[in-house]
């Protein structure tokens, strides 16, 4: 089957770090990305990794193991306004999304 | 900057009513999604589009079906609303993702269909 795995929710203090994990099973591989959605509004691109290791962008980062079937999302120096769901998608054929992380960035 | 735009952002509907969700992209993108989102299941493909007047079907096309008659518009219809299409649908675009090639989507606003 296809599944996409991520945690429901996870809280974070503003300032520190923050990992979040997706693990997938999918019948081919052509990358894999991260969104953010903020309550209520549309899913913005974050990144892409199609290749192994860990792509930095700012204060995001994202790292792939193909072999593993698994991903991290790594937030660094969270702000308040980084409390918004996380959505990890691979593409096989099609897209296809996990359920999504809602993480809540506390004072 | 990329701009998909949905027709509606809050719909309400009746049971058995036709419903007909409009999306435009103004990047001249191929592709053309529509998804429908609910808690606990994340996005789910309905439709998507790689062409004018092509369309294949997602994961989840039952109830539902498509129209893309120009490159920057495509249409989601619910021949017969039920509640159990209540739901955020979200329509998305990319660029055409060739061999070796995978693009990001573009998401709109949403559209929040309550169907009673």
């Amino acid at each position: 089957g296809q599944n996409i795995d991520q945690p429901t929710e996870m809280t974070a203090t503003e300032g520190a770090i923050v990992q979040i994990n997706c693990t997938y099973q999918t019948s081919g591989f052509n990358g894999l990305f991260w969104y953010q959605q903020h309550a209520g509004e549309a899913p913005t691109f974050l990144s892409y990794n199609v290749l192994d290791g860990l792509e930095e962008k700012g204060r995001f980062s994202s790292f792939l193991s193909r072999s593993k079937g698994y991903s991290y999302l790594l937030l660094k120096e969270l702000q308040m306004k980084d409390s918004a769901s996380y959505l990890c998608a691979v593409k096989d054929n099609d897209m296809r999304f996990g359920a999504g992380t809602r993480l809540t960035v506390k004072p | 900057d990329v701009k998909v735009t949905q027709s509606s952002r809050y719909l309400v509907k009746r049971t058995g009513e036709k419903v007909f969700l409009e999306c435009v992209q103004d990047m001249d993108h191929e592709n053309m999604f529509w998804y429908r989102q609910d808690p606990g299941l994340g996005l789910r493909l309905i439709y998507f589009s790689y062409d004018v007047k092509m369309k294949e079907k997602g994961d989840i096309p039952e109830g539902y079906s498509v129209s893309r008659e120009k490159k920057e518009r495509f249409s989601l219809i619910l021949e017969s609303a039920s509640t159990n299409q209540t739901s955020m649908y979200l329509c998305a675009s990319s660029l055409w993702q060739g061999v070796g090639f995978t693009y990001e989507q573009y998401f709109g606003p949403g559209t929040r269909l309550t169907v009673t």
